[in-house]
């Protein structure tokens, strides 16, 4: 099976511009959840879908969101960018609602000037 | 919510040692504890993992004991080799919605 894709690997963007990022589950899992990744901060939860559904959300503000699609592919977004949300986005895929094992994508680095 | 806090913050051995990475949590009700380990511009991959129901699990040269009254779990790599050295992910999880709450991590230095 291929593994987790996410798209762009690189983004740069000016502070107040948006961004979306995508992130393609392993075939047949239907559990996305994000994660945001920085040296200072270590890996926090952001969200986490399942069926088209947000069933968890992190300690993050509402310029930070997403969806699900049918297939199971999500987008995150972020709007109105600041410097400090420079970091690694990582997305990790899950098989089932209940299960436990998570597989993260390669990440897109976002770099906010 | 859930705290997970993983000691030391770095590590370094000698090549052929073992070695021993602690975390401690703080949520009674987790029940999944993850093990990740990143290598330098990598993605977080999964080595091994263990359920609540379960004391300890092994895989070749890692394993992972958990202790529930105590409320933390530790990993261990035996016969260490260079290309063990990497940022090692503590997490954990309730199981129920996928939401792993990581610890800070360790960086491990295997030595030639």
């Amino acid at each position: 099976k291929a593994g987790v894709t996410q798209t762009p690997r690189y983004l740069i963007k000016t502070r107040g511009q948006q961004v979306t990022l995508s992130c393609s589950p392993i075939s047949g899992h239907r559990s996305v959840s994000w994660y945001q990744q920085t040296p200072g901060q270590g890996l926090q939860f952001l969200f986490e879908y399942f069926s088209e559904t947000q069933r968890n959300k992190g300690n993050f503000p509402g310029r930070f969101s997403g969806r699900q699609f049918s297939n199971s592919r999500s987008e995150m977004n972020v709007s109105t960018l600041e410097l400090g949300d420079s970091a690694l986005y990582l997305c990790a895929s899950g098989s089932t609602g209940g299960s436990y094992e998570q597989y993260f994508g390669p990440g897109t680095r976002l770099t906010v000037t | 919510g859930e705290n997970v806090e993983q000691h030391p913050s770095t590590l370094s051995v000698q090549e052929g040692d073992s070695a021993v990475i602690k975390c401690t949590y703080s949520d009674s009700a987790s029940n999944y504890f993850p093990w990740y380990k990143q290598e330098l511009g990598k993605r977080p991959q999964l080595i091994i993992d263990i359920r609540s129901n379960v004391g300890e699990k092994k895989d070749q040269r890692i394993a992972v004991t958990l202790n529930k009254t105590a409320k933390h779990f530790s990993l261990h790599i035996t016969e260490t080799q260079p290309e063990d050295s990497a940022v090692y992910f503590c997490a954990a999880d309730t199981g129920a919605n996928s939401k792993l709450t990581f610890g800070k991590g360790i960086t491990l230095s295997v030595r030639p």
